[in-house]
């Protein structure tokens, strides 16, 4: 079963503009991890925030997390069309092993 | 570093025949995993593997499905026989150590398997 679920499902954005989305979860976690993947390829990783942790960047990628919502969100500023690729967010839970549990993922297009 | 490597890149059988995916884990990685990918179920976690054992295999749809790892450098899902709702992308990934907070796993290509 799905622990995180993202929301859009569907995202559509010009160059330029920035992009958000949005994972919820349901139980409580060690990390929430955002992952790429682009058509026919598999998973590529992009960020991890730790569950003591707010906020996290890297470049053009903004994560937050709010625990007692069970929330998070990836903003993609200054979208590219090389952007555009499905974006999955994965929690890991607590327990001797840290397995990670995959959302449905938002698919992003990003249009010249 | 060649990455996780997963043979075949596609499989097309029949119904009813052996299908045997396999996977090479990055060197150095203690924890392997596999996916299956569809659209109606997303990402699905079959089995994982911490040094070379299983740990949790309650994602194994049915005993139609098995895995092995008998050593650090190997693994394999298998699935006998094959039925065509198995037709999906099987995801193999590795990471350093499950047993470790905050670990990130790498994935190989995927296999994509068709059954006819």
């Amino acid at each position: 079963s799905q622990q995180g679920e993202e929301d859009p499902q569907a995202l559509s954005i010009q160059e330029g503009e920035n992009a958000t989305m949005n994972c919820s979860y349901k139980t409580s976690i060690n990390n929430l991890q955002w992952y790429r993947q682009n058509s026919g390829r598999g998973l590529v990783h992009l960020i991890l925030i730790r569950s003591n942790e707010r906020e996290k960047h890297s470049g053009r990628l903004r994560v937050t997390l709010d625990t007692s919502k069970k929330s998070s969100s990836l903003l993609i500023t200054a979208s590219r069309a090389a952007d555009t690729a499905s974006y999955f967010c994965a929690t890991a839970g607590g327990g001797g092993y840290n397995k990670l549990i995959f959302g449905a993922g938002t698919r992003l297009a990003v249009h010249p | 570093d060649a990455g996780v490597i997963q043979s075949p890149r596609h499989e097309v059988t029949e119904m009813g025949q052996e299908v045997t995916l396999r996977c090479k884990p990055i060197s150095g990685h203690n924890s392997l995993f596999w996916y299956r990918q569809t659209m109606m179920r997303g990402l699905e976690l079959l089995i994982y593997f911490n040094n070379n054992v299983p740990i949790d295999d309650s994602g194994m749809p049915e005993d139609r499905f098995s895995a092995k790892m008998p050593n650090a450098s190997f693994s394999t899902l298998k699935i006998q026989p094959s039925e065509p709702r198995d037709s999906a992308v099987y995801f193999c990934a590795s990471s350093l150590n499950i047993g470790t907070s905050n670990e990130k796993l790498f994935f190989g290509s995927g296999t994509q398997l068709s059954v006819l």
